[in-house]
């Protein structure tokens, strides 16, 4: 089972460039979350989407967009990347809106210099 | 404030030891709670929900108090593979964010 995919898995980045950062999940599931883990800060929620069709910032959402291409991808772009966006970045699912648990991707190391 | 609030150790226990983290929420409509565990440079894995009455799973177990604001994990006989960051996490019973705390950090010594 692979559960949620996330690619790539590592990327070094010039400030300026942009880049996509992709995820997939093979368990059906309705809502989609995109995290940052910076040390000593936790994950922070950048934007998540509830349903196909739907997305909402989280907490952190400035230089960053998202698409929910259909139900089962959800990417995350960084239009203009700069050094502060270095980061581990993480993509969750889970079933729907309610009390259930999310299911991490593996994450992706990105560098920006 | 910050939403959810743990000590972030590090603990560092000997190999059969119990151990307890506590976590604090600040945001009285929580609705739903967890422990996740983070192994280094891996991604967070679910550890156990936290009912209201409690619940335990093994050697851990979970506790919520609705009246403090806080859960709680107790390990016992602690494993040299239990060693990881322990993260807490909370939900609303509105809208669809999880808030999660920075974590406490495990290592169980042989």
């Amino acid at each position: 089972n692979a559960g949620v995919t996330q690619t790539p898995k590592f990327q070094v980045l010039k400030t300026g460039q942009s880049m996509t950062l992709q995820c997939a999940q093979d368990m059906n599931h309705n809502s989609m979350y995109w995290y940052r883990q910076d040390p000593g800060m936790g994950l922070r929620l950048i934007y998540y989407s509830a349903s196909e069709g739907t997305t909402d910032k989280g907490e952190v959402p400035n230089g960053y967009n998202v698409s929910r291409l259909n139900k089962r991808e959800f990417s995350l772009r960084l239009e203009s990347a700069a050094p502060s966006q270095t980061s581990v970045y993480f993509c969750a699912s889970k079933p729907g809106q309610g009390a259930q648990p999310q299911h991490f991707g593996d994450g992706t190391r990105l560098s920006i210099l | 404030r910050k939403e959810v609030e743990q000590d972030p150790g590090p603990f560092n226990v000997p190999e059969g030891a119990t151990v307890a983290f506590n976590c604090t929420y600040s945001n009285s409509a929580s609705q739903s709670f967890f422990w996740y565990r983070q192994d280094c440079r891996k991604e967070p894995k679910l550890l156990m929900s936290v009912y209201s009455s409690g619940n335990e799973d093994g050697r851990f177990t979970a506790q919520l108090n609705r009246a403090s604001q806080y859960i709680s994990l107790l390990i016992r006989d602690s494993k040299l593979s239990d060693s990881a960051t322990y993260l807490c996490v909370v939900r609303r019973d509105t809208g669809n964010q999880f808030y999660f705390g920075t974590g406490t950090s495990l290592t169980v010594i042989p």
